[in-house]
């Protein structure tokens, strides 16, 4: 079974302080993503990286940035956090396509980590 | 406008119900189509894939309309592990990549 995994389940935080959300996969996904998800809102993406050390800007990148040093992990990193960052953080890996005119893409099965209920204070 | 819209709900039918959701999109850089299916206080997980054809998978059929740009899934005999929020997602190609936009999903309720 594809497993993904996020470091923590449950974080509080107080405004200003620097979070690392962490997520491990162990399918040799090409493709790792960190969405957020609140109500009414549904899942938007963070920011999403196709390739070590490679990272690309979702819809919604302000105030976070990102790390892919290894295949397998990529973390999530709120410089300095604040109450409207308090959110379910989902990590999420899949395969690559790779498109003839030279573009990335995926299958269209993410996997999904359990998530991290992140408050700020 | 968002990318992917779906009625919220909730959807409140009994067991045995046939039930159908609808999905609309934007996008028409749009090429793939899925609906994931979410449980309370869980991850999302794929549930089936949306084919041009139209497919089904047990008690659960997709259809997809590219000419009115938008998707259903129809589960029927529903059962009460059924209920969940089902999430319309769509793949869209950008100028360097593929991204998935998920909608804010349909919540079902089944009860006995």
């Amino acid at each position: 079974d594809v497993k993904v995994t996020q470091s923590s389940r449950y974080l509080v935080k107080r405004t200003g302080e620097k979070v690392f959300l962490e997520c491990v996969q162990d399918m040799d996904h090409e493709n790792m993503f960190w969405y957020r998800q609140d109500p009414g809102l549904g899942l938007r993406l963070i920011y999403f990286s196709y390739d070590v050390k490679m990272k690309e800007k979702g819809d919604i990148p302000e105030g976070y940035s990102v790390s892919r040093e290894k295949k397998e992990r990529f973390s999530l990193i709120l410089e300095s956090a604040s109450t409207n960052q308090t959110s379910m953080y989902l990590c999420a890996s899949s395969f690559s396509l790779f498109f003839r005119d030279g573009r990335t893409g995926n299958t269209g099965e993410l996997f999904f980590g359990e998530g991290s209920r992140l408050t700020v204070l | 406008r968002k990318e992917v819209e779906q009625d919220p709900g909730p959807f409140n039918v009994p067991e045995g119900a046939t039930v159908a959701f609808n999905c609309t999109y934007s996008n028409s850089a749009s090429q793939s189509f899925f609906w994931y299916r979410q449980d309370c206080r869980k991850e999302p997980k794929l549930l089936m894939s949306v084919y041009s054809s139209g497919n089904e998978d047990g008690r659960f059929t997709a259809q997809l309309n590219r000419a009115s740009q938008y998707i259903s899934l129809l589960i029927r005999d529903s059962k009460l592990s059924d209920s969940a929020t089902y999430l319309c997602v769509v793949n869209i190609l950008n100028t360097g990549f593929q991204k998935l936009v998920f909608g804010t999903g349909t919540r079902l309720l089944v009860s006995p």
